[in-house]
């Protein structure tokens, strides 16, 4: 077992659509826990990131933590055509130095 | 604007050659990392360093080696390209300390060994 799960997807919404995105784990010493986006052919970015259980807001994107269930969703409002991309959950221990990816999951947003 | 850049975008190599990725960044960033992603695998860790001379193996580290002689720069090599090394390989840096989660990415560089 994968110690993150992610739905590789593809996820096709139309513009307007609010878009869930969710990953598991299985440490529950993962403290740290952030969102990455990567367009195609470039590299990931950071989107958002949240220490411990709790939500984060950041404009129409929403990362939420709750660590009694090990999962973390990023919620996308409004969606729209330049958010496709691929999103990759990804999270880290306290004290760590290196993150623990998802495989990502394919968003395609349509007109 | 942060910034990291790596050497080629596109690399198509013969097996057995050695090859060279070079990555710089110019933020000064202590962490620098080289993973591959693959589909339904994701990204992997090779190597990272922490300082200048400093490497630790990452979950993958097989058939590949690092070298960091400057602060800026970070370089993977393969000893010998084999066939099942054919991916993209992106590199990152991060400042460390408390920043250590933050990763920025260069745009990766896709290896095709034949």
């Amino acid at each position: 077992q994968k110690e993150v799960e992610q739905d590789p997807g593809p996820l096709s919404v139309p513009e307007g659509a609010i878009v869930s995105l969710n990953c598991t784990y299985s440490n529950s010493a993962f403290q740290y826990f952030m969102w990455y986006r990567q367009y195609s052919r470039k590299g990931p970015e950071l989107l958002m990131y949240t220490y411990s259980s709790g939500n984060k807001e950041d404009g129409r994107f929403t990362a939420q933590v709750d660590k009694s269930s090990k999962y973390i969703s990023l919620f996308i409002r409004d969606s729209q055509p330049s958010d496709s991309a691929t999103y990759l959950c990804a999270m880290i221990t306290g004290g760590g130095n290196k993150l623990t990816f998802g495989t990502g999951t394919q968003l395609k947003v349509e007109l | 604007d942060v910034k990291v850049t790596q050497s080629s975008r596109y690399l198509v190599k013969r097996t057995g050659e050695k090859v060279f990725l070079e990555c710089v960044q110019d933020m000064d960033h202590e962490n620098m990392f080289w993973y591959r992603q693959d589909p339904g695998l994701g990204l992997r860790l090779i190597y990272f360093s922490y300082d200048v001379k400093m490497k630790e193996k990452g979950d993958i580290p097989e058939g590949y080696s690092v070298s960091r002689e400057k602060k800026e720069r970070f370089s993977l090599i393969l000893e010998s390209a084999s066939t099942n090394q054919t991916s993209m390989y992106l590199c990152a840096s991060s400042a460390g300390g408390e920043a250590n989660e933050k990763l920025f990415f260069g745009s990766g560089t896709q290896l095709s060994v034949l």
